[in-house]
């Protein structure tokens, strides 16, 4: 198994342009998760998912739009990308199952995006 | 606003050392609180988790220390070793809230050899 798998893993943007990154499992997890990773600040929670066809903003959303049209892909979108945006994206996935190890959240090797 | 907040943002031990991160919490809904192991160029890994309702946890040479009342948790690595050497995030979540994880802000440990 691949676990999560994120595309691609380095991007370069001029301010404007739009791009979508993609994260993929397969451990049919039905929670996925997009977080942004910066200096001295941790991960931060951008959007997540609890299922197919489902979508919810986290800690900073705007900005960034998502989908989840299948269970195993979850899209990140920049519509207008910022030089604020310029960070390392990280994708995540857990199952809905409760209790001891399912609590576990399974990451991706992450994105490393440039804005100009 | 943090949430979680981590000390400290960086750690420098010898080999064979016991480094200690630690983490406050303020939001006693929380029940669920995970330490997140990062190597350079890697997503975070899961590395031990404790619930409040134990006030220690051991796993190989990895320990978390929970204080409830002070809402405060810790991290000991025994013997530490170069290999060690990595950035440790803290996190907390609240079940039946899809698993949205609070992450602390971060330390990155260096182990000298």
């Amino acid at each position: 198994n691949a676990g999560v798998t994120q595309t691609p893993k380095f991007r370069v943007l001029k301010t404007g342009q739009s791009m979508t990154l993609l994260c993929a499992q397969d451990m049919n997890h039905e929670y996925m998760y997009w977080y942004r990773q910066d200096p001295g600040m941790g991960l931060r929670l951008i959007h997540y998912s609890v299922g197919e066809g489902t979508t919810a903003k986290g800690e900073v959303p705007d900005g960034y739009n998502v989908s989840r049209l299948k269970k195993q892909n979850f899209l990140l979108g920049l519509e207008s990308a910022a030089p604020s945006q310029t960070s390392v994206y990280f994708c995540a996935s857990s199952t809905r199952l409760a209790g001891g190890p399912h609590n576990e959240q399974f990451f991706g090797p992450g994105t490393r995006l440039t804005v100009l | 606003q943090q949430q979680v907040k981590q000390s400290p943002q960086s750690l420098i031990v010898q080999k064979g050392g016991i480094p200690i991160i630690n983490c406050a919490y303020e939001n006693t809904a929380f029940d669920y609180f995970p330490w997140y192991q990062q190597f350079p160029g890697k997503g975070p890994a899961l590395l031990i988790a404790i619930r409040p309702d134990v006030s220690e946890k051991k796993e190989g040479r990895f320990t978390i220390s929970f204080n409830k009342s002070a809402k405060q948790f810790s991290l000991h690595i025994m013997d530490s070793q170069p290999g060690d050497s990595a950035t440790y995030f803290c996190a907390a979540s609240i079940s039946g809230s899809a698993r949205q994880l609070t992450f602390g802000s971060g330390t990155q440990l260096t182990v000298l050899p």
